[in-house]
């Protein structure tokens, strides 16, 4: 069974901190993302990466960095925390072709 | 530009009766579908999927419509449960593009 986990399941920070999400997948997969769910806009796609050191931004990069040193590591990095990135954060990883599978999310309350 | 619509928030049914819900796409080079569901604090988990090449697939009591030339998919429940009742979000790719695409989100209630 491919596992994704995320470090935090809910995260509580204030203004202007550097927040860093961890994900870890253990299916060798190539391809890793970092999403958020808000209501009524679904899932947004972030930053995604198809290699080590690799990333491509989604469509809403703006005040996120990402940083991919190992295959099985992807880390979404709120340089400098704001109240409107206050969200739900879901990683998901994927072979090229296949299914992506998503880790249990990280609900962020930035205060 | 959402590429990917789903322009039902919620929907309601009851048990034993089918749910239908809707996804259309604006991006022709989208060629493969799928749907996830999602239940309250947990992440999304595979339901179904469909290649371009194909107009139907099923599994059990779901089955995805596609219509390429309306861009439409469709995912029916037949019967529905009310362990059904999550958020289905409708998702689609590319092939050679590593990013996937997903709509907004239905909110299925299933009711006794």
């Amino acid at each position: 069974d491919v596992k994704v986990t995320q470090s935090s399941r809910y995260l509580v920070k204030r203004t202007g901190e550097k927040v860093f999400l961890e994900c870890v997948q253990d299916m060798d997969h190539e391809n890793m993302f970092w999403y958020r769910q808000d209501p009524g806009l679904g899932l947004r796609l972030i930053y995604f990466s198809y290699d080590v050191k690799m990333k491509e931004k989604g469509d809403i990069p703006e005040g996120y960095s990402v940083s991919r040193e190992k295959k099985e590591r992807f880390s979404l990095i709120l340089e400098s925390a704001s109240t409107n990135q206050t969200s739900m954060y879901l990683c998901a990883s994927r072979r090229a072709t296949e299914t992506q599978y998503f880790g249990p999310g990280t609900r962020l309350l930035v205060l | 530009d959402q590429q990917v619509k789903q322009n039902s928030p919620s929907l309601s049914v009851q048990e034993g009766r089918i749910s239908i819900l809707n996804c259309d796409y604006t991006n022709s080079m989208f060629d493969y579908f799928l749907w996830y569901k999602k239940y309250p604090a947990e992440g999304p988990t595979f339901l179904i999927s469909i290649s371009s090449i194909k107009d139907k697939n099923e599994d059990g009591r779901f089955t995805v419509f596609l219509n390429k030339s309306a861009k439409h998919l469709s995912l029916h429940i037949v019967p529905s449960q009310p362990g059904d009742s999550a958020v289905y979000f409708c998702a689609a790719s590319a092939f050679n593009n590593n990013d996937m695409r997903f709509g907004a989100g239905t909110r299925l209630t299933v009711k006794p």
